[in-house]
């Protein structure tokens, strides 16, 4: 099956640090999104990138579907930016998501 | 408008046991999907509907199944529950396929 994979496993940083997140994908996909795990579980949507590059306030993303990656920027982090960060694709013919093992994103005052 | 909306939002039951998590979508998505997620890992596919149809089985046991209702809402029931069943539960509606699909806040699911 497709594999999924996301770097770095952990990050820290400091307030005001900019930082970027990458998920490698192994095979062609018909959707791509970005979201941030609350810590109480529920999955926020950052971005729906299947290709292209879209920016939201401090966070943007690209995919870059012909190389199978996708990269979430996040510019000026703040301590409320903390969590689990995924990624998760539909491969080309499924109709499921596929995750990464995330992100762990721990943004200290 | 109300978001991806699951009850109960925790629950704690006994090995062999039976439990059923409920799903309701955001208003007009026709299509709903539950995963899996155990502590430290990322979501794993366990059943995909469409229109009241199965479209979609992840690699889980048949104690695992799940129903679509005509009101789009879902059920995902598990049968004689395991130690290992602890997880949360996450359910995902979307309009269709190959578009934005959104999470519910999901059911934490203890074992014991």
């Amino acid at each position: 099956g497709i594999q999924v994979e996301q770097s770095p496993p952990d990050l820290i940083l400091q307030e005001g640090a900019n930082s970027t997140l990458r998920c490698n994908f192994s095979d062609s996909v018909n959707n791509l999104q970005w979201f941030h795990q609350n810590p109480w579980g529920q999955l926020i949507n950052l971005f729906y990138i299947p290709s292209g590059t879209k920016q939201n306030g401090r966070l943007s993303a690209t995919t870059v579907a012909t190389e199978r990656y996708s990269l979430l920027y996040i510019s000026s982090s703040q301590t409320t930016d903390s969590g689990v960060y995924f990624c998760a694709v539909v491969v080309v013919n499924t109709n499921k998501f596929y995750f990464g093992s995330g992100t762990k994103l721990n943004v200290k005052p | 408008d109300a978001g991806v909306t699951q009850s109960p939002t925790h629950l704690i039951k006994t090995r062999g046991q039976h439990v059923t998590l409920r799903c309701s979508p955001i208003s007009g998505h026709k299509s709903v999907s539950w995963y899996q997620q155990v502590l430290g890992q990322g979501p794993q596919f366990i059943f995909q509907y469409y229109e009241k149809e199965e479209r979609g089985r992840g690699n889980f046991p048949d104690r695992f199944s799940a129903r679509q209702f005509p009101n789009y809402s879902s059920e995902l029931n598990v049968n004689a529950l395991l130690l290992g069943d602890s997880a949360l539960y996450l359910c995902a509606s979307s309009l269709g396929f190959k578009v934005e699909a959104f999470f519910g806040q999901g059911t934490r699911l203890t074992v014991v």
